[in-house]
């Protein structure tokens, strides 16, 4: 299987701050990642997909990079919305396997 | 809206059964690459299986010949069939529609609010 580890599992910031989340993959996975947020007591969100392709409908403050096995994801801006639990997740091999979280606080 | 609604969780002992299951709204689960995601407590996202709108289906290695995923086109209704519970299942499960976009499957963007398995 493939092991995705993110990095950092803690995050605090500001709101109007820049933050970047990394993930990596235990082997090259090309672009086929996705990220996702989630709040607790809800269903993730997706924001990204394709690594770097912004979801309909998700705000342009959010925007991933990377490619092959290191993949980052950034909020330009934090808005106090954005408070969150964020994930990245493979899709480029079954089973599909996802990071253990980063968890974006408030400083 | 389009819209996912998961049933059938619920408190069981080790190695019992349920059947957990997933009624769509506003998108057709024949037509839809559809997955099961599960949560454990304080635990990170686990993908548990999919089903093509083919019919093929796929499972993370340590579930399979215990989970099996199906639908009933007549219902709108995706289901995954859980035996032999062990403790390590407790989780809330969460269906989703894998959506396909540029010919390829790229992201799980509508998901279900979830329902809980106690074992």
């Amino acid at each position: 299987d493939i092991q995705m580890t993110q990095s950092p599992s803690t995050l605090s910031a500001s709101v109007g701050d820049r933050v970047t989340i990394t993930c990596r993959a235990s082997q090259s996975i090309g672009t086929w990642l996705a990220w996702y947020q989630q709040k607790p007591g809800k269903a993730p969100n997706l924001l990204i997909y394709k690594a770097s392709t912004l979801q309909s409908g998700v705000p342009s403050r959010f925007s991933g990079s990377g490619s092959d096995t290191e993949f980052t994801l950034t909020i330009s801006s934090l808005q106090p919305d954005d408070f969150a639990t964020y994930c990245c997740q493979q899709y480029e091999a079954y089973p599909y396997t996802f990071g253990q979280g980063t968890k974006l606080e408030i400083k | 809206e389009v819209q996912l609604v998961e049933s059938g969780g619920g408190l069981i002992h080790p190695g019992g059964s349920l059947r957990l299951s997933c009624v769509a709204s506003g998108l057709t689960v024949s037509s839809n690459y559809m997955s099961w995601v599960r949560q454990a407590p304080g635990k990170g996202l686990e993908w548990v299986s999919i089903i093509y709108s083919g019919g093929s289906t796929y499972y993370a290695d340590s579930l399979k010949g215990r989970f099996t995923i199906s639908r009933d086109n007549s219902k709108n209704t995706l289901y995954l069939q859980m035996n032999s519970l062990r403790d390590e299942d407790t989780a809330v499960y969460h269906c989703a529609r894998v959506q396909l976009k540029e010919s390829r499957l790229n992201g799980m963007d509508v998901w279900g609010q979830g329902t809980t398995v106690s074992v």
